[in-house]
């Protein structure tokens, strides 16, 4: 079966230090995109950042980046410079087999404080 | 930046009655979900629908479920006869293409439906 595994639920980091998110994952599929959505306080679901599976180079939005091991099946997210406006839940969500079905994790809560 | 709209914001409504939720997502995009996620827990997969018919559900999505494009811009889903257990934060979603291939969906604000 496939899943996603967001093994810490809480975390909690201080205002433009840097926070690492861990997320990993089970496929036999070789070529799949990974995403990490963010979920603040309103809880809309607001796409962060992909990972396309057939490309090494990690991907990076702005403050965002991923760490991404294939072979490990480990992707985690990396936020620097963490703002107030981080503070959400962060989903890590792979797509099953088939078309419609992305797995979420459970979500990490992280708390950037002042 | 291109939206998913998702209306009402919130809904409550009695146990047993019928609820539609609405949503528009973005115009060129080809297929179209909703998932839940009840207060406190995952994000849970309900339902996909490409041309005009769904093309995956989960377990979740029974018969007292049921989706619907009805004219070309809508996308809603309808509950027949909702259950307290019903009472979830509701993401409707559209992608330009399967997720395999995807860039990844856009996710509406979301309906809050409470059933009392």
């Amino acid at each position: 079966a496939q899943t996603v595994t967001q093994s810490q639920p809480e975390m909690s980091v201080q205002e433009a230090e840097t926070v690492t998110l861990s997320c990993t994952y089970d496929t036999s599929e070789n070529n799949y995109y990974l995403f990490w959505y963010k979920q603040p306080p309103s809880r809309q679901m607001i796409l962060v950042i992909r990972q396309e599976a057939y490309k090494q180079q990690n991907a990076t939005e702005n403050r965002f980046s991923v760490n991404f091991q294939k072979a490990a099946k480990s992707f985690s997210l990396k936020i620097s410079d963490s703002q107030l406006g981080d503070t959400a839940m962060y989903f890590c969500a792979f797509p099953s087999r088939g078309q419609g079905n992305l797995i979420f994790g459970k979500g990490t809560k992280l708390s950037v404080k002042p | 930046e291109p939206e998913v709209t998702q209306t009402p914001s919130h809904q409550v409504t009695q146990m047993g009655q019928e609820v539609i939720l609405r949503c528009v997502p973005i115009s060129n995009h080809l297929y179209f979900y909703w998932y839940r996620q009840i207060l406190g827990q995952k994000v849970e997969f309900l339902v996909s629908f490409y041309n005009n018919e769904i093309s995956e559900k989960s377990e979740i999505f029974d018969d007292q479920f049921s989706v619907e494009r009805p004219d070309g811009s809508n996308f809603t889903l309808k509950i027949r006869s909702t259950k307290l257990e019903d009472s979830a934060m509701y993401f409707c979603a559209s992608s330009e293409a399967g997720t395999e291939f995807s860039y990844g969906y856009t996710f509406g604000s979301g309906t809050r439906l409470t059933v009392v």
